[in-house]
């Protein structure tokens, strides 16, 4: 069965350094999302994107994230100067063709730790 | 306010008791809904989902879900759990119409006794 992947699994980073969380959503699906939860905490979402551009986003998605799809097969979320409080796992989700009506699959997650 | 309640945060069962974990939604309209569940160190996992039709919903792993309308509620139940259930699980929803993002409850932890 096909499945989100995302790399690293864990990322180590210096506050203020940039990071980016790299996933290979599900090759025929055309919705993106990014989730994050911070440890002991809930799933939170942060970004939707469709047709190359952001759909909807949280307000946990300030100026210093982003996301991009620089190919074919890669969606990426960068935090440009992150903070302590950017410490959390990181969801890559994707679903299909319809907008609602699909269930959304995630990966494993990347494991972000701000040092 | 829309939201998803989780009322426990933590459930002990023995292996072969039955389970039931409760999830109750707050929206105007019926929205999709679905559980997921998370072993440590893990993904999200579709256990099963609720669109339209049948209340009674089949998922994997022998879990199964009833949507109630008049409860706004839709409680995971399973006839006999196994010590590999043991993990979080999260009920989450997608208001429909809109950009299919989900939101979740604060997820139930799962421990099972042998």
């Amino acid at each position: 069965e096909p499945e989100v992947t995302q790399t690293p699994s864990h990322q180590v980073t210096q506050m203020g350094q940039e990071v980016i969380l790299r996933c290979v959503p599900i090759s025929n699906h055309l919705y993106f999302y990014w989730y994050r939860q911070i440890l002991g905490q809930k799933v939170e979402f942060l970004v939707s994107f469709y047709n190359n551009e952001i759909s909807e986003k949280s307000e946990i998605f300030d100026d210093q994230f982003s996301v991009e799809r620089p190919d074919g097969s890669n969606f990426t979320l960068k935090i440009r100067s992150t903070k302590l409080e950017d410490s959390a796992m990181y969801f890559c989700a994707s679903s299909g063709r319809d907008r609602g009506n699909q269930p959304q699959h995630f990966g494993d997650g990347t494991r972000l730790s701000i040092l | 306010a829309q939201s998803v309640t989780q009322p426990d945060i933590h459930i002990t069962v023995s292996e072969g008791a039955s389970l039931e974990l409760r999830c109750n939604y707050s929206y105007g309209a019926t929205p999709y809904l679905f559980w997921y569940v998370q072993s440590p160190g893990q993904g999200l996992q579709l256990l099963l989902k609720y669109f339209s039709g049948d209340t009674l919903v089949q998922g994997i792993k022998g879990f199964e879900a009833e949507f109630k309308r008049s409860q706004s509620s839709f409680n995971l139940r399973k006839p006999s759990v196994h010590w590999s259930d043991a993990a979080e699980y999260f009920c989450a929803v997608v208001l429909s119409g809109g950009y299919n993002k989900l939101i979740f409850g604060a997820g139930t932890r799962l421990a099972v006794h042998p």
